[in-house]
């Protein structure tokens, strides 16, 4: 079993629609969780950061962390063409501990 | 403001040739430093981490290698590629002790053929 496990997708969503991202882990000590935003052919971006349980929101984007169930989601509101992208979760142990990646999620919004 | 460089973009290389990418970091001191490689459609594997100046640690054991002669750079080597070595290289660094996560660059993308 993967440590991370991330739905590969391809997901396409129209235009202004809500996009729900979602990994599972088995690890119970990670309490680090980020997502990253990666388009074609570019490195990873950091999109948004928590540590341990509960949500972050960052104008579209919203980040929750369920401990308890061993689930983060990427919440994307009014979503755009320009959100087409893969979106990797990522967690760790600890503050500037390895990151553990899961496989990507790609997205397609459509106008 | 910190800053990554990764170079080249693309690369095709034949079987058999020597490999060397180099990464180097701008605005910070003492990084972390990290090659990751990816496979198209598959996540990140993470090939080589290093805290310090030759403190290489290897995560995967393959036929490439890494050496971070200063600081800030970071070297990914291979004397003899494989086609099985084509992919997405990417070059990341992280605060020492810190927690905002990793700062990646844009990636070389090799092709062995």
């Amino acid at each position: 079993q993967k440590e991370v496990e991330q739905d590969p997708g391809p997901l396409s969503v129209p235009e202004g629609a809500i996009v729900s991202l979602n990994c599972t882990y088995s690890n119970s000590a990670f309490q680090y969780f980020m997502w990253y935003r990666q388009y074609s052919r570019k490195g990873p971006e950091l999109l948004m950061y928590t540590y341990s349980s509960g949500n972050k929101e960052d104008g579209r984007f919203t980040a929750q962390v369920d401990k308890s169930s061993k689930y983060i989601s990427l919440f994307i509101r009014d979503s755009q063409p320009s959100d087409s992208a893969t979106y990797l979760c990522a967690m760790s142990l600890n503050q500037g501990g390895k990151l553990i990646f899961g496989q990507g999620t790609e997205l397609s919004v459509k106008p | 403001s910190q800053t990554i460089h990764q170079w080249p973009a693309t690369l095709v290389q034949p079987v058999g040739s020597p490999l060397s990418l180099e990464c180097t970091v701008e605005g910070t001191s003492n990084p972390n430093l990290y090659w990751y490689r990816q496979a198209a459609g598959r996540g990140l594997q993470l090939l080589f981490y290093s805290i310090g100046i030759d403190q290489i640690s290897s995560e995967v054991p393959q036929n490439l290698s890494a050496s971070r002669p200063q600081d800030r750079q970071f070297i990914l080597s291979s004397k003899k590629l494989l086609l099985s070595d084509s992919g997405f290289y990417l070059c990341a660094w992280s605060v020492w002790g810190g927690g905002y996560g990793y700062t990646f660059g844009s990636g070389t993308r090799l092709t062995v053929v």
